[in-house]
């Protein structure tokens, strides 16, 4: 079963705009992940942000954590066409054994 | 690059046969989890290993089964092979269990089975 639901689906922007992208979860979490994944390939880590942590950066990246409403936001600014890929929201449940469990992911694309 | 490396990148198998998939884990990392991603759909747990012992698993049945090496190297085996196990197959590496931090996946193997 999937933990996470991503929000939209899939979202086209122009090159230079932001792009942000939405996670609900479920259960209370250790920390909340966020996954790049081009064309059906391997998975790269972004970012990571704690339970205890409420907005972090890196790069163009932003991601905020709301554990009272179980939600999290990625945003992603003066986007690039490079960043189309798809975007998943992985989260570590409390109590588990540390596996992640995934949204289904939303797909970006960016026009030049 | 994560040093995460998978093979076959490709396979084609027909129901009822069986599937091996390999997996090397980054240099240092002892621990090694595989998902199962169907096409349009987010990644979904199948188990991990620890230090060549399963360390939990996830909603799938015993005919996927796996193994961890001494190198910490691992492999995914897939038995009776059902239509539905078409998909990307991802392992991803990390140090320690628990609260893990971050993992690092390779490539994936993306099975077909006809």
């Amino acid at each position: 079963s999937q933990q996470g639901e991503e929000d939209p689906q899939a979202l086209s922007i122009q090159e230079g705009e932001n792009a942000t992208m939405n996670c609900s979860y479920k259960t209370s979490i250790n920390n909340l992940q966020w996954y790049r994944q081009n064309s059906g390939r391997g998975l790269v880590h972004l970012i990571l942000i704690r339970s205890n942590e409420r907005e972090k950066h890196s790069g163009r990246l932003r991601v905020t954590l709301d554990t009272s409403k179980k939600s999290s936001s990625l945003l992603i600014t003066a986007s690039r066409a490079a960043d189309t890929a798809s975007y998943f929201c992985a989260t570590d449940a409390r109590g588990s054994q540390g596996n992640l469990i995934f949204g289904k992911g939303t797909k970006l694309s960016v026009k030049p | 690059e994560t040093g995460v490396t998978q093979s076959p990148t490709h396979l084609i198998k027909t129901r009822g046969q069986q599937v091996t998939l390999r997996c090397s884990s980054q240099s240092g990392h002892n621990t090694v989890s595989w998902y199962q991603q169907a096409l349009g759909q987010g990644p979904q747990f199948i188990f991990q290993y620890y230090r060549e012992e399963e360390n939990g698993r996830g909603n799938f049945p015993p005919r996927f089964s796996g193994l961890q090496f001494p190198n910490y190297s691992s492999e995914l085996n897939v038995n009776a092979l059902e239509l539905d196990d078409s998909a990307l197959y991802l392992c991803a590496s990390s140090f320690g269990t628990g609260r893990q931090e971050t993992q690092y996946f390779g490539p994936g193997t993306r099975l077909l089975v006809l």
